[in-house]
């Protein structure tokens, strides 16, 4: 859906290099969320947000940085890429009570 | 911790049969989701079942939520060349918030014309 922008669409990074993705969603959901999809695989929880300044871990945190300083923005940082990190990285976002999640379109990012 | 369970991984048909993937939880859940992923698409949120034993239909689609609320499938009949796609279920335990989904691996169809 349009209300869930993700950016970039694509990227290539070199291991060790910090690389910030950015999500923003215009519904004023309250809840924001981070997965990564590997081949084979289904979507692994990275992060979640309930509210702005309101973070918690989800299945696979580790080496991934989240802030959510405004409602509609959720980026998400690998501080350190590493080539593990390779994923297809989609962002979602769900309402307060309606817990049907909105996918952004995902950002396939490549680390070399 | 808790775990989704989808079968089968693959299933290839002939265009007009009929497909059921199956999900099932390791503990009970509070609800659960299914969701549709075109090829190079993103998910996207066909059905949420929250109560025991709800049946749910949308055209040729048909979503089951087992008695027991651990388990969950999703028919379709008749498939068309537009089914195609990854289809995966989510679910929540109870006592959780909204975050705490967890998502299957998915069941990739492909339907032959």
């Amino acid at each position: 859906d349009a209300g869930i922008t993700q950016s970039p669409r694509y990227k290539i990074t070199e291991t060790g290099r910090q690389v910030t993705l950015m999500c923003h969603q215009t519904w004023s959901h309250s809840y924001m969320f981070w997965y990564r999809q590997d081949l084979g695989h289904g979507l692994r929880l990275i992060y979640y947000s309930a509210a702005a300044d309101i973070t918690d871990k989800g299945e696979v945190p580790d080496g991934y940085v989240v802030s959510r300083s405004k409602t509609e923005n959720f980026p998400l940082t690998l501080e350190s890429a590493t080539r593990s990190q390779t994923s297809v990285y989609f962002c979602a976002s769900s309402g307060r009570t309606n817990e049907k999640l909105f996918f952004g379109s995902g950002t396939q990012l490549s680390v070399l | 911790g808790q775990q989704v369970m989808q079968i089968p991984q693959y299933q290839h048909v002939q265009e007009g049969e009929d497909f059921t993937t199956y999900c099932n939880s390791s503990t009970t859940l509070s609800n659960i989701q299914w969701y549709k992923q075109r090829p190079g698409g993103h998910p996207v949120f066909l059905i949420q079942l929250v109560k025991s034993g709800e049946v749910k239909k949308q055209k040729r689609l048909t979503f089951q939520f087992g008695e027991a609320k651990k388990n969950s499938s999703l028919h379709i009949t008749a498939t068309q060349t537009t089914d195609v796609g990854t289809y995966f279920c989510a679910g929540r335990p109870p006592n959780t918030n909204a975050g705490k989904s967890t998502f299957g691996d998915g069941t990739t169809l492909t339907v032959k014309p």
